[in-house]
């Protein structure tokens, strides 16, 4: 079965620094989201892709964070200045349309 | 607002045992609904999705799911529970954004316990 694919599977990162997670969507999905999930709190959206643009993002995503689809199968969210508050379990997803959105395996960011 | 509520934090049953896991939205219409698991540091697996029709959903490793649009809930169950099934349940509903694009609302999650 198709699946999302994310790495790194973890990070470690100095605050201040420039991460970015990567994802491969599954390869017919046209929409891509990221999500995140800080320890031990609800999976939260973040934003969401489609046709080379950003379609929506919520108030979390602010000026710090981007994504950008650098070729035909890459998904990337880049977090510029972490924080230590940016420490989180970050999900990518992809769907077809509106329909089932399916997810990675998510990559652990600890800000230290 | 729209949201997703999950009333129970945690839960433990015994092996064996049956299971309901509740689900409740708030949504002007029908939105399509969702039941996530989620094992201690994995990522999110989809267990059943409602979108229309029949609304006794089945789905993988034995669960299903009932939307009553009356109660405006989407419980999950299962018969028989196995130890492997100790984790992290999440309801969620899509809001259909302009576009086509979705939305994910998760629920806080329910984090079930099996006793041998």
């Amino acid at each position: 079965e198709p699946e999302v694919t994310q790495t790194p599977s973890h990070q470690v990162t100095q605050m201040g620094q420039e991460v970015i997670l990567r994802c491969v969507p599954i390869s017919n999905h046209l929409y891509f989201y990221w999500y995140r999930q800080i320890l031990g709190q609800k999976v939260e959206f973040l934003v969401s892709f489609y046709n080379n643009e950003i379609s929506e993002k919520s108030e979390i995503f602010d000026d710090q964070f981007s994504v950008e689809r650098p070729d035909g199968s890459n998904f990337t969210l880049k977090i510029r200045s972490t924080k230590l508050e940016d420490s989180a379990m970050y999900f990518c997803a992809s769907s077809e349309g509106v329909n089932t959105i399916y997810f990675g395996e998510g990559s652990w960011l600890t800000v230290v | 607002a729209q949201s997703v509520t999950q009333p129970d934090i945690h839960i433990t049953v015994s092996e064996g045992a049956s299971l309901e896991l509740r689900c409740n939205y708030s949504y002007g219409a029908t939105p399509y609904l969702f039941w996530y698991v989620q094992s201690p540091g994995q990522g999110l697996q989809l267990l059943l999705k409602y979108f229309s029709g029949d609304t006794l959903v089945q789905g993988i490793k034995g669960f299903e799911a009932e939307f009553k649009r009356s109660q405006s809930s989407f419980n999950l169950r299962k018969p028989s529970v196995h130890w492997s099934d100790a984790a992290e349940y999440f309801c969620a509903v899509v809001l259909p954004l302009s576009g086509g694009y979705n939305k994910l609302i998760f629920g806080a999650g329910t984090r079930l316990a099996v006793h041998p």
